[in-house]
């Protein structure tokens, strides 16, 4: 199956402090990225859902100056946590679609953040 | 809109034993839908999907799932689980009109004992 990468898989940064994930489809076209939120023992959360080349469209309760979701090209979305507070600690996973209906979302292995 | 709810939260086998995993949603119409499988501090892996067609539908890994319309179920199952198969495992449906957004469930955690 088609591959996306994640990047960092982990990062601890001080409170006050932003920090960028990236998230890469090596041998795809991604024309559709997915940001989701995994609290312990939970489910994914969809945060915002973000198309090459257009603003991302954010999940109600999402905040999105604090999340900030950039797809400059087909085969990188970025999310980058804003002024990062403890709470904002979590486990964060992307995933990539390629154009077209019926296709599969492929998924990143994720990233830690831990804010301190 | 679409919902998923995974009734079982956590499930021990034995290793060699059958196993099935529920999984019910809710959506006016049939949907597209997903079994995941996630290790501790890993992304989802997809092990099979159903978008239409045969109502079994086989996957990765010797797990099958079964699309039952009347009981709006997908449930997944395997005939003989081993140790590997210990993970947090999760259903999702997406919309048939192709709006890309997963829902998932609230995730199984399998355990498997000697």
């Amino acid at each position: 199956g088609a591959v996306v990468s994640q990047h960092p898989s982990w990062v601890i940064c001080k409170s006050g402090t932003s920090v960028k994930i990236e998230c890469r489809s090596l041998d795809f076209q991604a024309t559709t990225m997915f940001w989701y939120r995994q609290f312990p023992k939970q489910s994914l959360m969809l945060m915002a859902t973000s198309n090459e080349g257009s603003k991302a469209t954010y999940e109600q309760g999402v905040e999105k100056d604090k999340f900030l979701i950039n797809h400059a090209s087909l085969t990188l979305s970025t999310l980058t946590v804003t002024s990062a507070h403890p709470e904002d600690s979590s486990f964060y996973i992307c995933s990539a679609r390629a154009f077209g209906m019926a296709t599969e979302a492929f998924f990143g292995q994720g990233t830690r953040l831990t804010v301190v | 809109a679409q919902s998923v709810t995974q009734p079982d939260i956590h499930i021990t086998v034995s290793e060699g034993a059958s196993l099935e995993l529920r999984c019910n949603y809710s959506y006016g119409a049939t949907p597209y839908l997903f079994w995941y499988v996630q290790s501790p501090g890993q992304g989802l892996q997809l092990l099979l999907k159903y978008f239409s067609g045969d109502t079994l539908v086989q996957g990765i890994k010797g797990f099958e799932a079964e699309f039952k319309r009347s009981q709006s179920s997908f449930n997944l199952r395997k005939p003989s689980v081993h140790w590997s198969d210990a993970a947090e495992y999760f259903c999702a449906v997406e919309s048939n009109f192709g709006n890309e957004k997963l829902t998932f469930g609230t995730g199984t955690r399998l355990t498997i004992i000697p």
